[in-house]
């Protein structure tokens, strides 16, 4: 059974600071995995969607990771502001389904 | 961008009452829909797959004669929650892919439940 882990759980780092948010899985027989924000209270927005033959997608400060071999993701944000504040979901999609299975999520506060 | 919706967006009941939650597709036509449940500090659980015209797909543990869900049409998709209890009490949020544009697909905004 796919197990997605999230760490650290929660982060507070001050504005300006580049970051690394980590996720790491159990089956490396992924299809897909995502990243996610979610603001407190509200749905999903997709930041990032890396394909199983993909290495890594970049958007804006925004990079992300995939070592299948290892069953890793990596989120790199850089240069943080304030308003990147929110819980950070790592999922990963096993076949063309569309189901995900979610981690637990980084909290992200950025302090001004 | 597409978009979903979700109705209401938040609910309190009364325990033993039933809740009704609306997903709708408002650009895009989705005859696949996904509930998930989420609860406080918690991750995102898949509840079920709801399809078009064919009965849902529950994940196990989930019990199916307790949350039905009904997939109206292309654009819609709703999750009764039967004989709610305070356990019931979590955040839903429904997500629909939009086929044809790789693998992208879209949540709501979520439905806050509160059971008395």
């Amino acid at each position: 059974k796919q197990e997605v882990t999230q760490i650290p759980a929660a982060l507070s780092v001050p504005e300006g600071e580049n970051l690394v948010l980590n996720c790491s899985f159990t089956d490396s027989a992924i299809y897909n995995l995502q990243w996610f924000r979610q603001d407190p209270g509200k749905g999903l927005t997709s930041l990032l969607l890396i394909q199983s033959s993909q290495r890594e997608q970049t958007s804006g400060r925004l990079n992300a990771s995939l070592d299948k071999s290892s069953g890793r993701s990596t989120l790199y944000i850089a240069a943080s502001q304030p308003g990147d504040s929110a819980t950070y979901l790592c999922a990963v999609g096993m076949d063309s389904s569309y189901k995900l299975i979610f981690g637990s999520g980084t909290r992200l506060l950025v302090r001004p | 961008g597409a978009v979903v919706s979700q109705h209401p967006s938040w609910v309190i009941c009364k325990s033993g009452t039933s809740v009704k939650i609306e997903c709708r597709s408002l650009d895009f036509q989705a005859t696949t829909m996904f509930w998930y449940r989420q609860f406080p500090k918690q991750s995102l659980m898949l509840m079920a797959t709801s399809n078009e015209g064919s009965k849902a797909t529950y994940e196990q543990g989930v019990e199916k004669d307790k949350f039905l869900i009904n997939h109206a049409s292309l654009t819609l998709s709703t999750l009764t929650v039967t004989s709610a209890h305070p356990e019931d009490s979590s955040f839903y949020i429904c997500s629909a892919p939009t086929s044809g544009r790789g693998e992208t697909q879209y949540f709501g905004p979520g439905t806050r439940l509160l059971v008395l």
